[in-house]
C-alpha cells in the first residue's frame, strides 16, 4: 500500500511558471525523498532531506518537510517544458532495517511551452 | 543512465507462462530491491537483498514469485504461471549504505510486462 498521498495529483503550468507539489506521509521517518519519472521510464533521484531538516535546496528545486505534520513539499522555479514528467515522493521509515522506499501516488506536472 | 541496468526492458508473455528478469546493480552497492508500478500509481516494495540475503518480502511477493541474488552481485526476478494482474513495470534499485550516507537508491530503466 501507498504510504501517503500527493497532492495534486495533476497540474499544468506554463512555461516559467512556478510549480508547487504536496507529499502527506504516515508514519516517522529516516529522511523523504523526491523522484521524477518520465513517461513510462525509471525513476530519477532528485532530493533527499533528513528528518532533522526543514529545507534543502537543489538548482531549481526547493524542498520542505514539517515533521510534525507528517508533510513536505517540492517547488520547482522557473519550470521548463522538460521539467514535464511525474513526480513521486518516497519516504524511509524510521526503524525499518530494510531501509525500503514507500512511494505516494505522483503527481503529473505538464509545462506547457 | 543510472548505471543500473535491467534486461529485458519489455516482456510480452501469455498467460501461465514463466518470465524472469535480470537487474544489474551499480557494483560496489550492496543493497538491491525489486519494486512493481502499475499505471497510475507509485512505485511498491517487492523485496529487498542485503548482499546475497534476501532479507524482507512484501506480501505482494506470492509463491509464484521468486528472486534470487547469487554471490551478491546481479539479481533475478521469476514469476511462474504469469496471471493477467502480474502486468506492471517491475523496478530494479540499488543503494550503498554507509556510515555517513542516507539511503539514496538509484533505479534502473525497469522490465514492462504485459501477460496476455
Amino acid at each position: 500500500s501507498q504510504q501517503g498521498e500527493e497532492d495534486p495529483q495533476a497540474l499544468s503550468i506554463q512555461e516559467g511558471e512556478n510549480a508547487t507539489m504536496n507529499c502527506s506521509y504516515k508514519t516517522s521517518i529516516n529522511n523523504l525523498q523526491w523522484y521524477r519519472q518520465n513517461s513510462g521510464r525509471g525513476l530519477v533521484h532528485l532530493i533527499l532531506i533528513r528528518s532533522n531538516e526543514r529545507e534543502k535546496h537543489s538548482g531549481r528545486l526547493r524542498v520542505t518537510l514539517d515533521t510534525s505534520k507528517k508533510s513536505s513539499s517540492l517547488l520547482i522555479t522557473a519550470s521548463r517544458a522538460a521539467d514535464t514528467a511525474s513526480y513521486f515522493c518516497a519516504t524511509e521509515a524510521r526503524m525499518d532495517s530494510s531501509y525500503k522506499l514507500i512511494f505516494g501516488s505522483g503527481t503529473r506536472l505538464l509545462v506547457r511551452p | 543512465d543510472t548505471g543500473v541496468s535491467q534486461d529485458p526492458r519489455h516482456k510480452i508473455t501469455k498467460r501461465g507462462q514463466n518470465v524472469t528478469f535480470r537487474c544489474d546493480p551499480i557494483s560496489e552497492h550492496n543493497r538491491l530491491y525489486w519494486y512493481r508500478q502499475t499505471l497510475g500509481q507509485g512505485p511498491e516494495f517487492l523485496t529487498y537483498f542485503q548482499n546475497e540475503a534476501q532479507l524482507e518480502k512484501s506480501r505482494l511477493l506470492s509463491d509464484r514469485f521468486s528472486a534470487e541474488r547469487p554471490k551478491g552481485s546481479f539479481s533475478t526476478l521469476e514469476i511462474q504461471r504469469t496471471e493477467q494482474g502480474d502486468s506492471a513495470m517491475y523496478l530494479c534499485a540499488s543503494s550503498l549504505r554507509g556510515i555517513s550516507s542516507y539511503n539514496e537508491q538509484f533505479f534502473g530503466p525497469g522490465t514492462r510486462l504485459t501477460v496476455l
